[in-house]
């Protein structure tokens, strides 16, 4: 089945702590992204790569970092989480920016 | 800066109901995307359309996309409380090149069908 993972699925964690949420999809899509959604604001990206070795800042990138070392896996990574990234996370994947997305199930982060 | 505006923000109706809700933009889009999001789950792409005055139909859903390619509809017969959900949609820019197009996504309109 053509899917996108996400994990972990709900994660509660501390100020300062540093987490990585995982992602991974099956379909060989070259381009993946992370949003974070927030209510009233909507899906704002945080990140995208257009292939192996190739990222670029989304619209709200402070306080995030990504790799993509392989096709498949887009880890994002908070180095030092702090309250304001309490939100719902998203990762997608498709064929180009643009194009139709597969979204994950999400991960729903809380930070105290 | 472009921006998408879906209307209304909520809708609570009554099964077997039929509705509409609309996507609107000032500016102009190479292809919108309809999503339905369920609670606590990603979205889930329902249709891309492409060309100005496109109708797609997916069972009881119908989508058009406006002859400008500025504004879009969802029209919904015989609404099921399955129907229930974020409904949101996302232009593809004109900007950029190729592949390197972003989404600009609106806010959603929040469906509750009730039995």
């Amino acid at each position: 089945e053509a899917q996108v993972t996400q994990n972990p699925r709900y994660l509660i964690t501390v100020t300062g702590k540093k987490l990585t949420v995982t992602c991974s999809q099956n379909m060989n899509h070259e381009y993946m992204s992370w949003y974070r959604q927030d209510p009233g604001l909507g899906l704002r990206q945080i990140y995208y790569s257009m292939n192996v070795e190739v990222t670029d800042k989304g619209d709200v990138p402070e306080g995030y970092k990504v790799s993509r070392k392989e096709k498949r896996n887009f880890p994002l990574i908070l180095e030092s989480p702090s309250p304001n990234q309490t939100s719902l996370y998203f990762c997608a994947s498709s064929l180009g920016q643009g194009v139709g997305y597969t979204f994950g199930s999400g991960t729903r982060l809380t930070v105290v | 800066t472009q921006l998408l505006e879906q209307s209304p923000q909520f809708l609570s109706i009554q099964e077997g109901e039929n509705l509409t809700v609309y996507c609107n933009s000032s500016s102009v889009f190479s292809s919108l995307q309809w999503y339905r999001q369920e609670p606590g789950e990603g979205p889930v792409l329902l249709v891309t359309v492409v060309t100005g005055g496109e109708v797609k139909k997916l069972k009881r859903l119908t989508f058009q996309f406006g002859d400008a390619r500025k504004d879009s509809s969802l029209h919904i017969t015989a609404a099921q409380p399955g129907d229930t959900g974020l409904y949101l949609c996302a232009g593809r820019s004109v900007l950029g090149a190729g592949n390197n197009r972003k989404l600009i996504w609106g806010l959603g309109t929040s469906l509750a069908v009730n039995p």
